[in-house]
């Protein structure tokens, strides 16, 4: 148990299929986040939100749309994704900056 | 510009060898410093963390690890591996509110 749960574990899309990946967290915790996970590459920043609000977009392609109605769940929204896309996507929560992320166990995505 | 180094990509040891893991930053504050560990397959869990006061923080079994800033350096150690800590890990650096910057991680291979 994380403490930030994540749905689904994996998924296999088609390039003009529209799907969603949900995070979901009852930690109290103010901050919701997306990053990015791929091979050979730094974690990637996508969209983080603040009391619901969106304050970072790390220049994230359109075809990803980020949700969050409310502190405790976070969406990202996909469509007519590329096969580059296909990473493990984690979601993670915090409190204050200086307490640490709770990451979610992550979606792997397969874009086909 | 804020960076996390880690400098080793693999590191294999034997069980019950030491082990240090190399992380080193660039960041114009003090920073808080993280050491994070993620299993095949699953997201990343908080190993420790370093915000302020003593310099040598302990986290779970058995990790600790050391900021140094004349070096900018927050190294991870282990005195004994054990076969279950085969993992990636890693560092990373609180860059402001909310906002981290990861390390590209280090894959620990642990011999029998």
């Amino acid at each position: 148990e994380t403490g930030v749960t994540q749905t689904p574990r994996h998924l296999v899309m088609g390039m003009t299929n529209k799907k969603s990946l949900k995070c979901e967290q009852h930690l109290g915790h103010n901050a919701m986040y997306w990053y990015k996970q791929s091979a050979k590459k730094p974690l990637e920043l996508m969209f983080v939100y603040n009391f619901k609000e969106q304050t970072e977009n790390n220049s994230v392609p359109s075809r990803f749309s980020p949700e969050c109605p409310n502190s405790s769940h976070l969406f990202l929204h996909l469509h007519t994704l590329q096969p580059e896309d296909s990473a493990l996507y984690l979601c993670a929560s915090s409190q204050e900056s200086g307490y640490g992320y709770t990451f979610g166990s992550g979606t792997r995505l397969t874009v086909v | 510009a804020q960076s996390v180094t880690q400098p080793d990509i693999h590191i294999t040891v034997s069980e019950g060898a030491s082990l240090e893991l190399r992380c080193n930053y660039s960041y114009g504050a003090t920073p808080y410093l993280f050491w994070y560990v993620q299993s095949p397959g699953q997201g990343l869990q908080l190993l420790l963390k370093y915000f302020s006061g003593d310099t040598l923080v302990k986290g779970n079994n058995g990790f600790e690890a050391e900021f140094n800033r004349s070096q900018s350096s927050f190294n991870l150690r282990k005195p004994s591996v054990h076969w279950s800590d085969a993992a990636e890990y890693f560092c990373a650096v609180g860059a402001g509110t909310y906002k981290y910057i990861f390390g590209t991680g280090t894959r620990l291979k642990v011999l029998a």
